[in-house]
């Protein structure tokens, strides 16, 4: 079952331009991840967001966390034609180790060169 | 060594057959996993693998059976599968960190399955 709805579903930007992508989920977490897939390729882990932390930051990407409205966002700042991917945020959800990840539907992220 | 590798890259089977996909990790992670990913959907978690033990089934049907030889090895055999079952089936692994919690998952390529 997905526990993430992300939004939006695609998102087409020009290079050069910051791209957000946003995802909410239902129950409590112990933390946040944000991955992205390249089209019929693996997952690549791009960061980690834990429960009490508001903000991170990791070069061109900024990413936000706000557990009173169970929801998340992700920037990818000056954008680039590489960055054109599948993006998938992914919670732990009530499972205790955190080794149990579950994916919202992802944003299909297109950056037009 | 940071990696994971998938064993086919591509398989094609039919109805009756039985195959397996293999997945190995050299990075000391002692959670494995595998998912099940659909096109244009998100990766659905299959199984979990902890210390080599099965530690999570999320009610996936007999005819996928996993298997842990060791704690660098996964294998996810597939028998008397149906068509919907074509997908992409990803492999990933995982460290325990501090605190006892699982941080990221690293990704195989996958294996791209069609069932004929």
């Amino acid at each position: 079952s997905q526990q993430g709805e992300e939004d939006p579903q695609a998102l087409s930007i020009q290079e050069g331009e910051n791209a957000t992508m946003n995802c909410s989920y239902k129950t409590s977490i112990n933390n946040l991840q944000w991955y992205r897939q390249n089209s019929g390729r693996g997952l690549v882990h791009l960061i980690l967001i834990r429960s009490n932390e508001r903000e991170k930051h990791s070069g061109r990407l900024r990413v936000t966390l706000d557990t009173s409205k169970k929801s998340s966002s992700l920037l990818i700042t000056a954008s680039r034609a590489a960055d054109t991917a599948s993006y998938f945020c992914a919670t732990d959800g009530d499972n205790n180790a955190g080794n149990m990840l579950t994916f919202g539907g992802g944003t299909r992220l297109m950056v037009k060169p | 060594d940071t990696e994971v590798t998938q064993t086919p890259k591509h398989l094609v089977m039919g109805m009756t057959n039985k195959k397996s996909l293999k997945c190995e990790q050299h990075m000391g992670h002692r959670a494995m996993y595998w998912y099940k990913q659909k096109a244009k959907k998100p990766p659905e978690l299959m199984f979990v693998y902890s210390y080599e033990k099965l530690s999570i089934n999320e009610s996936v049907p007999s005819r996928f059976s996993p298997e842990c030889p060791n704690s660098s090895l996964l294998n996810l055999h597939l028998h008397a599968l149906q068509p919907e079952d074509s997908a992409l089936y990803l492999c990933a692994s995982s460290q325990e960190g501090s605190w006892g919690f699982y941080n990221e998952q690293f990704f195989g390529p996958g294996t791209r399955l069609t069932v004929l």
